[in-house]
């Protein structure tokens, strides 16, 4: 089945400093591959996602490729801030009756 | 956002006692599921539904059932209680769960503290 191995975490960097949180998964076909947010206190929020290989999929300044060769999916923000503290989710998408598997998660901290 | 509500949002309860956690959507979405997470374990899918009495097991479903007996409920039971359940419940949708592209939308999460 699906899987996904994340970087382990906490992050924790300064204002304006480049961020990157490494996934990578091991999947059957070719999935999307979604980032997810979870701000303190709330429920995960759907950041970005890709659908196909080389496909390269951005919001709010954060950015993530599909990348097929290395099979990775990770997560790049030029420079962060103080509200982009959350915690980061990786997941492959999948067919068929079986839903998202998870990452467990990369707790990023930003301080001004 | 996705209209889903989940109740209560806080709970105690003692062990041994049975307890019902509600997960309600007014987006008409077919399947919908129910996670625990956890400190060093992330996201684990307890049960999920992909259908109105159709539900399948999650990979952390000992001590939990499910019941969905409308498209817009789905209720999570713990039968007995155990401090081992306590955690942070969050219960999910998606329209589809053949679609490599559909994405899941969350609810805000319900702690549920057992002692």
């Amino acid at each position: 089945g699906n899987s996904v191995t994340q970087m382990e975490g906490p992050v924790t960097l300064s204002e304006e400093a480049f961020l990157t949180i490494n996934c990578t998964y091991t999947a059957t076909g070719y999935p999307s591959l979604f980032w997810y947010v979870q701000y303190p206190g709330e429920g995960l929020q759907l950041l970005l996602k890709a659908t196909k290989a080389d496909d390269k999929g951005s919001n709010k300044g954060f950015e993530a490729t599909y990348r097929k060769e290395t099979t990775s999916f990770h997560l790049e923000k030029g420079s962060v801030q103080v509200s982009d503290s959350a915690v980061y989710f990786c997941a492959p998408g999948i067919s068929g009756n079986t839903p998202l598997v998870f990452g467990k998660g990369t707790r990023l901290s930003v301080i001004a | 956002d996705a209209g889903i509500t989940q109740s209560p949002r806080h709970k105690v309860t003692e062990t041994g006692t049975p307890v019902t956690l509600r997960c309600h959507q007014t987006e008409n979405h077919r399947y919908m599921y129910w996670y625990r997470q956890d400190p060093g374990h992330g996201l684990r899918l307890i049960h999920y539904s992909y259908g109105v009495k159709d539900t399948d097991k999650g990979e952390v479903s000992d001590g939990y059932s499910v019941s969905r007996s409308k498209t817009e409920d789905f209720l999570l039971t713990l039968e007995s209680a155990t401090s081992s359940q306590t955690s942070v419940y969050f219960c999910a949708i998606s329209e589809s769960g053949t679609d490599f592209e559909e994405p899941q939308h969350f609810g805000d999460g319900t702690r549920l503290s057992i002692l």
